[in-house]
Parts: C-alpha cells; structure tokens; sequence
C-alpha cells in the first residue's frame, strides 16, 4: 500500500512555544490530507481536514488559531500546534486520500509532550 | 451522525480463537477496515473488507460483514502473545473522504 511518513516521531516542548509536524504522502499525490488526535486510552478523533490549496475544514470544537494547517503541495500537509499547553500533549496521526483507491492511508504518528 | 461501537475488552488464552465485533450505522459504507494498535505506536492495517463482500479470509485473520445488521467481526485464529494491542474498527464512506473509528478493543492474550 501507499506510505505516508510523519515528521517528527516524538517531539518534548517547553510550554508557549510551538511545534510544527510534518505529514507527507511519498509515492502517491494526496489533495485531501487528514488530522486526527487520540488521548491516551482512547479512539482517533478527526481534528481537521486539509485540501491542497485551500483553507483546512475544522471539526466542532477544535480551534484554527490553535492547530495552524498548511497544505501546501499535493504531497506534504504541516500541522503547527501554536503556543503549546500541557493539555495539547497527545498523539497525533495524519492520513492522505488516494484518490484512486478511495482509502485513506494513515502516518506512523507523531507523540507531543508538553512540559 | 455516523457511530462505530465496539466492546472494549476481550482475553482469550493462547492459542484460542479471538472474536472481536463491531457495529456501524452508516449503510452507504464503502469499506469497512480493521487496524491494529500496540502499545506507543501508530496504526497498523491488518485487513478490510469491501462492502459487497461477506467475507474475507488473509491467513490467521477473518472478517465477516452482515451488511443486513451493520456487523463486523474480525476472528484470529491461534491468538499469540503477539496479538496483544488494541483493534480499531473503522467505515469509510464518501469514496474515502470519511473515515469513522470505533473506540477500539484491547485484546489480552493470556499465556
């Protein structure tokens, strides 16, 4: 199948600073990407979706000024956690839409801790 | 909205079958997929299952679809230590663009 690789893996921030992931499909244009949060013990929320070239759609609840996306090429999508908390350490999983498989592929991951 | 359930926990000894089941309510599904999930990792495909299928057989693994009730389970036969993880349930509808979790279940293999 189709690989989307996460950069970086596991990121540790001091709080009020920010972080920025990487999300990027390597073998297949994607022009829809997907951000999805998951809380220690609990299931994948979908936090925003991203289209190449436009403005990301954000899901009920989940702050744009917060979680900056940028989806810039048809093959990288960045999610920038701005001014980090505590409360925003979780994991964080992007996935790419293959248009022609009409499936989703999902990154490795990528772990924030916020001191 | 669209809803996956799923039950949260299953042990099962070395060496039995595993059955682990789902519910969903989207009837437009187009796939239905199983992921697996160990601990600090991401998520691992294991099988999927198109929506005109009833069943699907990859080795160890075995998904059966009731389309009629909006079930799916996934069986593993010969459970190993190994299958200890968390097994997430998930639909895709509109060619893709959605995708819906189930809260996932942690499977327990007890020696």
């Amino acid at each position: 199948g189709a690989v989307v690789s996460q950069h970086p893996s596991r990121v540790i921030c001091k709080s009020g600073t920010s972080v920025k992931i990487e999300c990027r499909s390597l073998d297949f244009q994607a022009t829809t990407m997907f951000w999805y949060r998951q809380f220690p013990k609990q299931s994948l929320m979908l936090m925003a979706t991203s289209n190449e070239g436009s403005k990301a759609t954000y899901e009920q609840g989940v702050e744009k000024d917060k979680f900056l996306i940028n989806h810039a090429s048809l093959t990288l999508s960045t999610l920038t956690v701005t001014s980090a908390h505590p409360e925003d350490s979780s994991f964080y999983i992007c996935s790419a839409r293959d248009p022609g498989q009409e499936t989703q592929y999902f990154g490795p991951g990528t772990r924030l801790l916020v001191l | 909205g669209e809803d996956v359930e799923q039950s949260l926990f299953l042990s099962v000894r070395e060496g039995d079958s595993s059955v682990i089941n789902c519910t969903y309510t989207d009837s437009s599904s187009t796939y239905l997929y199983w992921y697996k999930q160990e601990p600090g990792a991401g998520l691992q495909l294991l099988t999927y299952i198109f929506s005109n299928m009833d069943m699907k057989q990859d080795q160890r693994l075995t998904v059966l679809l009731n389309k009629k009730d909006k079930h799916l389970s996934l069986r593993i036969a010969d459970t190993q230590t190994g299958d200890s993880a968390i097994y997430f349930c998930a639909e895709a509808y509109n060619y893709g663009q959605n995708f819906v979790f189930g809260p996932g279940t942690r499977l327990s293999v007890l020696p």
